[in-house]
């Protein structure tokens, strides 16, 4: 079945110490996006990439990066965690932009611990 | 910027009972407008959207929402909820950036 994956499920950090979170795409979408989900909070868009196509939302701490290699995968970097960076965080592709009506599919998120 | 808003962020029936959970958007053009369910430790999965065809929409595992432009609302119903409906809603709307913006979410527990 088409999917979108992320590795791994769960995500233990040390705080200050680099960590990247995965995502892969069987669907071939043009979109990958990155949210944060706090606990008992709407997800938080992060970035997305259309196509090679980085854009980064205006209040995305500099401590978040993103690399998107090829179509299929997409990377999450935090360079510096710290304890309020822990989260889920949820990797979704578009075959197009939504504005055209495309849904968002999401995989089943990573969840981030900081100790 | 569009918004939309989600009135109560827990909601508790009656397995059995009829599943309303409210979503009012604002926007001065007509939307785009999506509802996600969120299983616990899961991602978001797609449950129906509205693109301006017809104005009720069905979506999988029973839920329905209606388009209601007058109302500026977007409610998702089921008739009868199941134990396995217990998960968090969200209602989503496309903003002027071609980016989904998500209501606050709901909460909805089935109880036996």
């Amino acid at each position: 079945d088409a999917m979108v994956i992320q590795n791994p499920r769960y995500q233990v950090t040390q705080f200050g110490k680099p960590v990247t979170l995965s995502c892969s795409q069987t669907l071939n979408h043009n979109v990958m996006y990155w949210y944060q989900q706090k606990s008992s909070q709407a997800p938080k868009l992060l970035f997305h990439y259309y196509d090679k196509d980085f854009n980064n939302e205006a209040d995305t701490p500099d401590n978040f990066q993103s690399r998107r290699p090829n179509t299929s995968f997409c990377f999450l970097d935090i360079r510096s965690p710290g304890l309020g960076d822990a989260a889920m965080y949820l990797c979704a592709t578009s075959r197009e932009r939504v504005l055209a009506g495309y849904e968002q599919y999401f995989g089943p998120g990573t969840r981030l611990t900081v100790t | 910027a569009q918004s939309v808003t989600q009135l109560g962020s827990h909601v508790s029936v009656s397995e059995g009972a009829l599943v309303l959970l409210r979503c009012n958007y604002s926007s001065s053009v007509p939307p785009y407008l999506f509802w996600y369910v969120q299983y616990p430790n899961q991602g978001l999965q797609l449950l129906l959207k509205y693109t301006s065809a017809a104005t009720l929409v069905k979506g999988i595992n029973g839920f329905e929402a209606e388009f209601k432009k007058s109302e500026t609302s977007f409610h998702l119903t089921k008739p009868s909820a199941h134990m396995s409906d217990a998960a968090e809603y969200f209602c989503a709307v496309i903003h002027a950036g071609n980016m989904l913006t998500f209501g606050g979410g709901t909460r909805l527990m089935v109880k036996p």
